[in-house]
Parts: C-alpha cells; structure tokens; sequence
C-alpha cells in the first residue's frame, strides 16, 4: 500500500504536554504533508514538508522528515485542550505519468485534557 | 468563496434510492477530489479531476457511483440505488495545480463534507 501509517493510533495527554505523532510510509514521495480534522468533518491543512527537506516548523508544529527510513513525525509543543483532534499524515508519491492523489493515513486521535 | 462548499451538510435517504452530492471549489482550482470517511476510519480516496477530466476514477467503489464536473468548477457525485454500506461522510477538496516530477501535489483544501445515511 502506498498510504501513510500513523501511529499511535491514540494518544491522551495532558494541557501543557508535547504530542508526537508518527507517520510511515513505503514508497518515495515528492512530499508529505499533515493534516487536522475536527468532529469528523472537514480536514484542515497543517503543514506540508518536501523530499529534500528534513525539519519544518509552523508556530507550535514541527515536522521532521526522515526520507531513508520512510517517516516523518508531528510533533505540537506545549498542548492545549483546543489540540484534541484527528491528525492524519498524507503522502505525495514521487510517481512517473500518475497525477494528483494524495494518500492518507487512518489518522491518530490525539486527545488534551486541561 | 471563501474555501471549499459542500451540500448537503447532511442527507437522509432509503435504501434504493438515488443521491445527489454537490462540492463548489474554491474559485481557480483546477483540481479537484472526492473522498468518503466512515466513522472512525480513514480517508477512502474515490476520484479526482483536472479540469473537467478525471484521470484517475480507480477508487470508485462500484458503477453505482458516478462523478462530473463542468465548467472546471462544480462537481456532483451520484450515487446510485444506495445502500446502507454507502453511508459515511462524504469529503470534497480542492488544490491549485497539480504539477508532476518534483513539484507533486499541492495543498488541499477541504470542504465541510456531506454526511449520508441511508436507512
């Protein structure tokens, strides 16, 4: 399969605690980017990190990319309650005439208790 | 628009009947996909376009499911005699460009999803 694998597949921590979250893959990608969805609606797009790169930072994100094992981790510095949500890492493949499709992982379901 | 527009937010339907899903992209996307989410899982990819052309349909799950686009803008997916397996949240997005080799995928935006079930 050429979708991402997250894991954990849960994780509860506590207001103020980082969260790690991993992402593995097996195919060789263009990118790889990390996404949010709240309530099982409408996914929202966190950050997205390229093959040649190896660490990305948004505000309280950072993403590392680790192209020669295939994985990538999300990690959110100091949690807050409003962090409790699905996150769901998606690759782009590096394919040869194949366009367009991203592919998504089942997500980690990362919950912060205040 | 603002972002990404989906409706119905919800549908209720008997099992049989034919539905009507409808996403709005954001306004210059030129690409366009459809997923479907049951509860508690992943996303399930099930079709994409570029402009008004959809190279890539392989994961539309039967031939009761069917999608088009026209004027490179909306997009309706049709799903035929539904059954209660075709309940789930159906998901659409968009994203700029798609561009091969090393430039990849852009970003996707999503809509709020339509949520079906079929009774």
């Amino acid at each position: 399969s050429q979708q991402g694998e997250e894991d954990p597949q849960a994780l509860s921590i506590q207001e103020g605690e980082n969260a790690t979250m991993n992402c593995s893959y097996k195919t060789s990608i263009n990118n790889l980017q990390w996404y949010r969805q709240n309530s099982g609606r409408g996914l929202v797009h966190l950050i997205l990190i390229r093959s040649n790169e190896r660490e990305k930072h948004s505000g309280r994100l950072r993403v590392t990319l680790d192209t020669s094992k295939k994985s990538s981790s999300l990690l959110i510095t100091a949690s807050r309650a409003a962090d409790t949500a699905s996150y769901f890492c998606a690759t782009d493949p590096d394919r040869g005439s194949t366009l367009g499709r991203l592919y998504f992982g089942r997500g980690t379901q990362l919950t912060v208790w205040p | 628009g603002a972002g990404v527009s989906q409706s119905p937010s919800n549908k209720v339907t008997e099992k049989g009947k034919d539905v009507e899903l409808r996403c709005d992209p954001i306004s210059g996307h030129t690409a366009l996909y459809w997923y479907r989410q049951s509860l508690g899982q992943g996303l399930e990819f099930l079709i994409y376009f570029q402009g008004n052309s959809a190279p890539d349909k392989s994961g539309l799950p039967s031939d009761r499911f069917s999608a088009e686009r026209t004027g490179g803008s909306v997009s309706t997916l049709t799903i035929q005699r539904t059954q209660q397996e075709d309940s789930a949240v159906y998901l659409c997005a968009s994203s700029l460009r798609i561009a091969g080799g090393s430039l990849g995928t852009d970003t996707q935006y999503f809509g709020p999803g339509t949520r079906l079930t079929v009774l």
